[in-house]
C-alpha cells in the first residue's frame, strides 16, 4: 500500500495569510493526487485532481503542484470560509490512501 | 444537483451485521463507479470498498474483506454496504462517494454527508 505523509497535522492562520500543506507518498504516484475539504457535518468537497487541476466551482486561491513522491496544496489570502480540514488522496494504486489530514484554524 | 444520502447507521453489538444505503440523485447512476470510505472518530479518511457500474467487480480494503460486501442496485439508485461481523474497530462514519477518473485512475468527486455506525456492547 502506498503511505501518504501529509504535514503539518493543524495549522493557525490569520486572515490573509498564505497557508502550505504538503504530502509525500512512499512512492512516485505519478501526479495522480487530489486535495479535499472537510467541514464538520458538511459533505466532503473535492478541490484540485491530478495534483493541480482546479475542480468547478475551486476558489482560484487554492493551488496544488508536485511530481514524483512530493506534493503540495497552498491556499493564499486565506478567508474565514476556509477553515476546515484538508485531505489529500492518491489515486493511482488500490488500495487508494488518504493523508492524516490538516486541520485549519484561525490565529 | 448531485446528491448522495446515506441511511442505516446505528449502534451494533461486536459480531452483530448493519447494512448501509446510500440513495443518489442528479446523475445517471449506472455511469459511475461508487465506493464507500469512512472516518473513525477524531481519525484520517480510510477507503472501504468500490463497485464497478455494473456491480459485477466489487474492491475491498484488506481488514474488510470476507466481512463486508459492497453492491448496487442500478434501477433503484441505491448503493450497499452489508457489514458482518462487525468490530469495535469498524466504528466510524461511513460516506458513500460517487467515483470520477480516467483508465482506471478514480478518484471521489462527490460525498454523501455520512452516517455513523457504532460497534459497542
Amino acid at each position: 500500500d502506498i503511505q501518504m505523509t501529509q504535514s503539518p497535522p493543524s495549522l493557525s492562520a490569520s486572515l490573509g495569510d498564505t497557508v502550505t500543506i504538503t504530502c509525500q507518498a512512499s512512492q512516485d504516484i505519478n501526479k495522480f493526487i487530489a486535495w479535499y475539504q472537510q467541514k464538520p457535518g458538511k459533505a466532503s468537497r473535492l478541490l484540485i485532481r491530478y495534483t493541480s487541476i482546479l475542480e468547478s466551482g475551486t476558489p482560484s486561491r487554492f493551488s496544488g503542484s508536485g511530481s514524483g513522491r512530493d506534493y503540495s496544496f497552498s491556499i493564499s489570502n486565506v478567508e474565514s470560509e476556509d477553515i476546515a480540514s484538508y485531505y489529500c488522496l492518491q489515486y493511482i494504486n488500490l488500495p487508494r490512501t488518504f493523508g492524516g489530514g490538516t486541520k485549519l484554524e484561525l490565529k | 444537483e448531485v446528491h448522495l444520502v446515506e441511511t442505516g447507521g446505528g449502534l451494533v453489538q461486536p459480531g452483530r451485521s448493519l447494512k448501509l444505503s446510500c440513495v443518489v440523485s442528479g446523475f445517471t447512476f449506472d455511469n459511475y463507479w461508487m465506493s464507500w470510505t469512512r472516518q473513525a472518530p477524531g481519525k484520517g479518511l480510510e477507503w472501504v470498498a468500490s463497485i464497478t457500474k455494473s456491480g459485477n467487480s466489487p474492491y475491498y480494503e484488506d481488514s474488510v474483506k470476507g466481512r463486508f460486501t459492497i453492491s448496487r442496485d442500478n434501477g433503484q439508485n441505491t448503493l450497499y454496504l452489508q457489514m458482518n461481523s462487525l468490530r469495535s474497530e469498524d466504528t466510524a462514519t461511513y460516506y458513500c462517494t460517487r467515483e470520477e477518473g480516467l483508465y482506471g485512475y478514480n478518484y471521489f468527486d462527490y460525498w454523501g454527508q455520512g452516517v455513523m455506525v457504532t460497534v459497542s456492547s
